[in-house]
C-alpha cells in the first residue's frame, strides 16, 4: 500500500521568513506524481505544485519550491517570503497513476505565519 | 470559469438516518472523486468517477455509503444509515481527462456532516 508521512503536524514562521515542509512517501512505482496542496481555513483545498517523478528538475511556483529525493523518497515543500495569506494546512499528496487512481494525501501540516 | 460547486454546507443528523450530498463539477471535467476529510486528517478517497463509470471505489464503506454520477456530469452521495463515526466534512473535486503533465484537482467548498 502507498502512504504518505507528514511528520510536523505543526509549523509556525514569521512573516518574510523562509519555511520547510516535511514529506516522505512509500511506493514500489517507478513513475508518479507528487502534489502539495493547501488548505485555508475557509477549507477550499487548491494545488500548490507538483512534481513528476521522470522529471530530476525540481518544480518551483513563485515562492514555492520543492527539494524531491527520489532516492530516499522525500518531497519537501519551501515557502520563500512568507505571507500572512500562506497560513493553511499543506498536504503532500502521490499519485501512481495518470489517470489518478490511488490518490493518498497525508495527515497534514499546519502552518501558521506570524507577523 | 464556475468552480466545484457542493450542497448542503451543513448537515446535522441523528444516526441511523439517512443523508445525500450533491456535487456539481466543473463544466467539461470527466472525473470526480469524493472525499472524506475526518478533523485532523488528510481526505481520503472514497470514490473516483470518469465520466458515469466508476474508476476507483475501493475504500467506500459500501454497505452503507453509495455513489451516482447520472449523465456523467453531477453526483450525488448517499449514507445510509449514519453512524457517529461519519462525521467529517465530504469533498467534491473534479478534474480534466489526465495525462501528461499532471493534472490538477479542483475542489469544492465541502459539506460538513454531524452525527449525533
Amino acid at each position: 500500500a502507498q502512504t504518505v508521512t507528514q511528520s510536523q503536524p505543526e509549523m509556525s514562521v514569521q512573516e518574510a521568513e523562509t519555511v520547510t515542509l516535511s514529506c516522505t512517501y512509500d511506493t514500489s512505482e517507478n513513475n508518479y506524481y507528487l502534489f502539495w496542496y493547501k488548505q485555508p481555513p475557509s477549507r477550499q483545498m487548491i494545488l500548490v505544485i507538483r512534481q513528476e517523478a521522470y522529471k530530476q528538475q525540481n518544480a518551483t511556483e513563485n515562492r514555492f519550491s520543492v527539494n524531491f529525493q527520489k532516492a530516499a523518497k522525500s518531497f519537501s515543500l519551501k515557502i520563500s517570503d512568507s505571507q500572512l495569506g500562506d497560513t493553511a494546512m499543506y498536504f503532500c499528496a502521490f499519485t501512481t497513476d495518470n489517470y489518478g487512481q490511488n490518490f493518498v494525501f497525508g495527515p497534514g501540516t499546519r502552518l501558521s505565519v506570524l507577523p | 470559469e464556475a468552480g466545484v460547486a457542493q450542497s448542503p454546507r451543513y448537515k446535522i443528523i441523528e444516526k441511523r438516518q439517512s443523508v445525500a450530498f450533491w456535487c456539481n463539477p466543473i463544466s467539461g471535467h470527466a472525473t470526480l472523486y469524493w472525499y472524506q476529510q475526518i478533523l485532523g486528517q488528510g481526505p481520503k478517497l472514497l470514490i473516483q468517477f470518469q465520466n458515469n463509470g466508476v474508476v476507483d471505489d475501493s475504500q467506500l464503506p459500501k454497505d452503507r455509503f453509495s455513489a451516482e454520477r447520472l449523465k456523467g456530469v453531477d453526483s450525488t452521495l448517499k449514507i445510509q444509515p449514519a453512524k457517529l463515526e461519519d462525521s467529517a466534512v465530504y469533498l467534491c473535486a473534479s478534474s480534466l481527462v489526465p495525462g501528461r503533465p499532471a493534472y490538477e484537482q479542483y475542489f469544492g467548498p465541502g459539506t460538513r456532516l454531524t452525527v449525533t
